[in-house]
């Protein structure tokens, strides 16, 4: 069965660079959802998104900002990164606000 | 707000003993609880999942949950425990508004650490 995609698995950065994170949820799902989860943390939610409009928002940084597009897919992007940005970052979506499955994470490392 | 409490952040088991992971939650309503599995550096795998009914869940790998309303608890179970059930275990719970449901809010984990 098709997985919720992440890319790129890692990234490294340095301080005040931008990244942006890509998430292609599985197929025929409607909500996307970002959390992130810094060393020996639970995963914190960020922000998410139905029907390709803002329908919950979290612990994001005003740094960060995120979209979904047409085709579902969903782009986190973070600006002027700091050392305390390093974290895994997850993607999930889920069906008409079923259960939400996750992706495999991007590793990002701020140097 | 909602909140999750996982009292226990180790435990530790043998192989072929039961288990039992607790999970308390805080919430006005009926909450949607879910227990996530993550091995270390991978990603959140679902074992099971209470949205209404039966108070009794079960899920995958053999796992079994029981949602008491009355103690705010949704524990996790599982009668014999594998090496591979290692891992870092996650309660959660989410609320749903109109347009898909909130953000997952998750307890501390507990790792689960598997004895020969």
């Amino acid at each position: 069965a098709a997985g919720v995609i992440q890319s790129p698995r890692h990234l490294i950065k340095e301080k005040r660079e931008t990244a942006t994170l890509k998430c292609y949820p599985i197929p025929r799902h409607d909500t996307v959802y970002w959390y992130q989860q810094g060393p020996g943390q639970d995963p914190q939610f960020l922000i998410s998104f139905y029907e390709k409009m803002q329908s919950d928002k979290g612990s994001i940084p005003d740094r960060f900002s995120a979209q979904q597009f047409s085709d579902y897919h969903s782009e986190l992007n973070m600006s002027s990164l700091e050392l305390g940005d390093s974290a895994l970052y997850f993607c999930a979506s889920s069906s008409e606000g079923n259960e939400q499955f996750f992706g495999p994470g991007t590793r990002l490392t701020v140097l | 707000a909602q909140s999750v409490t996982q009292p226990d952040i180790h435990i530790t088991v043998s192989e072929g003993a039961s288990l039992e992971l607790r999970c308390n939650y805080s919430y006005g309503a009926t909450p949607y609880l879910f227990w996530y599995v993550q091995s270390p550096g991978q990603g959140l795998q679902l074992l099971l999942k209470y949205f209404s009914g039966d108070t009794l869940v079960q899920g995958i790998k053999g796992f079994e949950a029981e949602f008491k309303r009355s103690q705010s608890s949704f524990n996790l179970r599982k009668p014999s425990v594998h090496w591979s059930d290692a891992a870092e275990y996650f309660c959660a719970v989410a609320t749903y508004s109109g347009g898909g449901a909130d953000g997952l809010t998750f307890g501390k984990g507990t790792h689960l650490i598997i004895q020969p």
